[in-house]
């Protein structure tokens, strides 16, 4: 099964920008991703799946501040023009037969 | 609009039992996988288990098999987790998730709000 690995933590101003890096495992490099957020004592909330061709897909509502790209491994999510209310945690997950995996999350905090 | 409500939760003693439901609505149930992810007290996400569309197939987490059990009622539009044998270790927030393709394999992308299970003498 894969291995996902997140940074623990990472922090911008409000306005700015953060990128968020999910890392397959080397064998599994080619696992297309899900991105989720989890706001503070909240459900988590999909916001996109990301292909390993670059391409994405939002879920509903999801603003145009959230975007994705990928390099090889490294699977990115980059949120622009922070807003108080990204404040949260963010997990990648990927996929199989018979399983599903998710990172270790990301805190983000809006400075 | 898509929606999960889960329900069922509750504090249970070490060994006990505890079967928690899910009620979606806003989709076409039967057309979806469905899954468990847990969320153990300031921890992150762990899957539990997934299952299919029509309920043929079934997976489970290693850390539940052979405890837990997942099932579904298409006409009642509901998933089940029948959890036995429970330990401290299991004391979670459960959420249900729906998978967005009718295979076992697909992401998550809708969540319920989860219910709380605490298992402690």
């Amino acid at each position: 099964q894969p291995v996902l690995t997140q940074s623990p933590s990472a922090s911008a101003s409000l306005g700015a920008s953060v990128t968020l890096t999910c890392t397959l495992s080397s064998e599994h490099g080619d696992y297309h991703i899900a991105w989720h957020q989890q706001q503070p004592e909240k459900g988590p909330r999909f916001l996109m799946k990301v292909n390993t061709d670059d391409t994405y897909r939002k879920g509903d509502g999801i603003p145009d501040r959230f975007s994705a790209s990928t390099s090889g491994a490294e699977r990115f999510l980059t949120i622009s023009s922070l807003q108080s209310e990204d404040e949260a945690d963010y997990y990648c997950q990927t996929w199989g037969t018979g399983f599903q995996v998710f990172g270790t999350g990301t805190k983000v905090t809006v400075l | 609009e898509v929606q999960m409500v889960e329900s069922g939760g509750g504090l249970v003693q070490p060994g006990g039992s505890l079967r928690l439901s899910c009620g979606g609505s806003g989709f076409t149930f039967s057309n979806y996988a469905m899954n468990w992810v847990r969320q153990a007290p300031g921890k992150g996400l762990e899957w539990v288990a997934v299952i299919g569309d029509d309920g043929g197939s079934k997976y489970y987490a290693d850390s539940v098999k052979g405890r837990f059990t997942i099932s579904r009622d298409n006409s009642e539009n509901t998933l089940y987790l029948q959890m036995n044998s429970l330990r401290a270790e299991d004391t979670a927030v459960y959420y249900c998730a729906k998978s967005a393709v009718a295979a076992t394999e697909g992401y998550l992308d809708y969540w319920g709000q989860g219910t709380l299970v605490t298992v402690s003498s």
